[in-house]
């Protein structure tokens, strides 16, 4: 099976602009999640979809949405870029299901974006 | 609030030796508990998961994790350590439900030296 992927892999954007980054789960996983990660912050949760809806979000301005498709492939958009939005923007996808008295929600990384603001 | 800890920045062993990343953490209710590794200019790779069950767990490329309920603890091990283990290495923490948040630690450097 194909990995996580992420699109663009890098990205320099000016403070004021707009960014959406993508994300394509592995086949067959229905839930994917976002992190932020930072040297000063560390891995931070965004937000988690799970058949086109939010199921959870963490603690992050408005500035940040994101969308998932019926294709369970997802977005992520920030607006009016801060100098501070520069980070390493993961991704994630887990099958989040339980069968069998097994748990499956093991969440698998993409690369991620590398998001320089200047 | 879940947490958890990762006392130390960074970890230095020799190639050959034992190690031991540590983490400790705090929820409550039962955890879900998780290893990743990440290398330079990757994402993370899972390595290991405790949902329940067995306190050691096994998991990729030799790794391994013992669940200590007692001192809330989740230490990653190994019996060798390679120089290709040399990475960062985070613990994570999930709510005991379907939902996909992991709550990481800040993270430890692990240094092998040949």
């Amino acid at each position: 099976k194909a990995g996580v992927t992420q699109t663009p892999r890098y990205l320099i954007k000016t403070r004021g602009q707009q960014v959406t980054l993508s994300c394509s789960p592995i086949s067959g996983h229905r839930s994917v999640s976002w992190y932020q990660q930072t040297p000063g912050q560390g891995l931070q949760f965004l937000f988690e979809y799970f058949s086109e809806t939010q199921r959870n979000k963490g603690n992050f301005p408005g500035r940040f949405s994101g969308r998932q498709f019926s294709n369970s492939r997802s977005e992520m958009n920030v607006s009016t870029l801060e100098l501070g939005d520069s980070a390493l923007y993961l991704c994630a996808s887990s099958p989040s299901r339980t069968s069998g008295g097994s748990t499956y929600n093991e969440q698998f990384f993409g690369p991620g974006t590398r998001l320089t603001v200047l | 609030a879940q947490s958890v800890a990762q006392p130390e920045d960074q970890v230095n062993v020799a190639e050959g030796n034992p190690l031991t990343v540590k983490c400790t953490y705090s929820v409550s209710g039962n955890p879900y508990l998780f290893w990743y590794v990440q290398y330079p200019n990757r994402g993370l790779q899972f390595l290991l998961k405790y949902i329940t069950g067995d306190n050691l767990v096994k998991g990729s490329y030799g790794f391994e994790a013992e669940f200590n309920k007692s001192q809330t603890s989740f230490h990653l091990k190994k019996p060798s350590a390679l120089v290709s283990d040399s990475a960062l290495y985070f613990c994570a923490v999930s709510p005991n439900t379907g939902f996909q948040k992991l709550v990481f630690g800040t993270g430890t450097r692990l240094l092998v030296s040949p």
